[in-house]
């Protein structure tokens, strides 16, 4: 398949286990932030968001977190799956201003059978 | 929902020519944005076009440049290709209202400058 990143840090679970994938996102101004999954070969796919006045959100087996204080965001998996493994991108925008998504480096995450 | 279709989906081109890339978002959405994504730079925004203009733009050279079609449709043109040029070129939609708005992306135009 093609590759996303070369040299990502890798993140290896065992299936069932709980993962937990960081991200340091750079500008203080940002008030939007989105957690990306991308497979081999395809486009990146939307997992779960969250605005800068909320410090935590699930959705189902998803859990992000927002520390605003040391602008830091997580993204926790609940019991991983085979199908989980992929490349993990945290993404932060600004509702004024330029619109765009800047995103982070990414992680991979390999899940162990 | 049909989602967010790109065409082609792999192109190899030479250095000096140029090449025009296809986006149809998601049926409703008027915001399209263009990436790039490269192993040693990762994903780079190139511009978002909103109601057939160009709305917000990246930090890429002029030979990069876009449009959007009355359809939404847009098109992405790189002229005078570069090596480095070779990419994943990804196009996302969005319904394209006020505020930041969730970015749903299609699966690449995978591009190789020899």
């Amino acid at each position: 398949g093609e590759s996303v990143g070369l040299h990502l840090p890798t993140l290896s679970v065992q299936e069932g286990d709980n993962s937990i994938i960081n991200c340091a996102y750079s500008n203080s101004a940002s008030d939007y932030f989105i957690w990306y999954k991308q497979e081999s070969g395809k486009g990146p796919q939307f997992i779960i968001d969250i605005r800068s006045n909320m410090d935590k959100r699930q959705g189902q087996r998803v859990t992000v977190l927002l520390n605003k204080t040391v602008k830091h965001l997580s993204l926790q998996i609940a019991a991983t799956q085979p199908g989980d493994s992929a490349v993990y991108f945290c993404a932060e925008g600004m509702d004024t201003g330029r619109r765009a998504l800047t995103f982070g480096s990414g992680t991979r995450l390999q899940v162990q059978p | 929902k049909a989602g967010v279709t790109q065409t082609p989906r792999y192109l190899i081109k030479t250095r000096g020519q140029q090449v025009t890339l296809s986006c149809s978002p998601i049926s409703g959405h008027r915001s399209v944005s263009w990436y790039q994504q490269t192993p040693g730079q990762g994903l780079q925004f190139l511009f978002e076009y909103f109601s057939e203009t160009q709305r917000n733009k990246g930090n890429f050279p002029g030979r990069f440049s876009g449009r959007q079609f009355s359809n939404s449709r847009s098109e992405m043109n790189v002229s005078t290709l570069e090596l480095g040029d070779s990419a994943l070129y990804l196009c996302a939609s969005s319904p394209g209202g006020v505020f930041q708005e969730t970015q749903y992306f299609g699966p690449g135009t995978r591009l190789l400058v020899l």
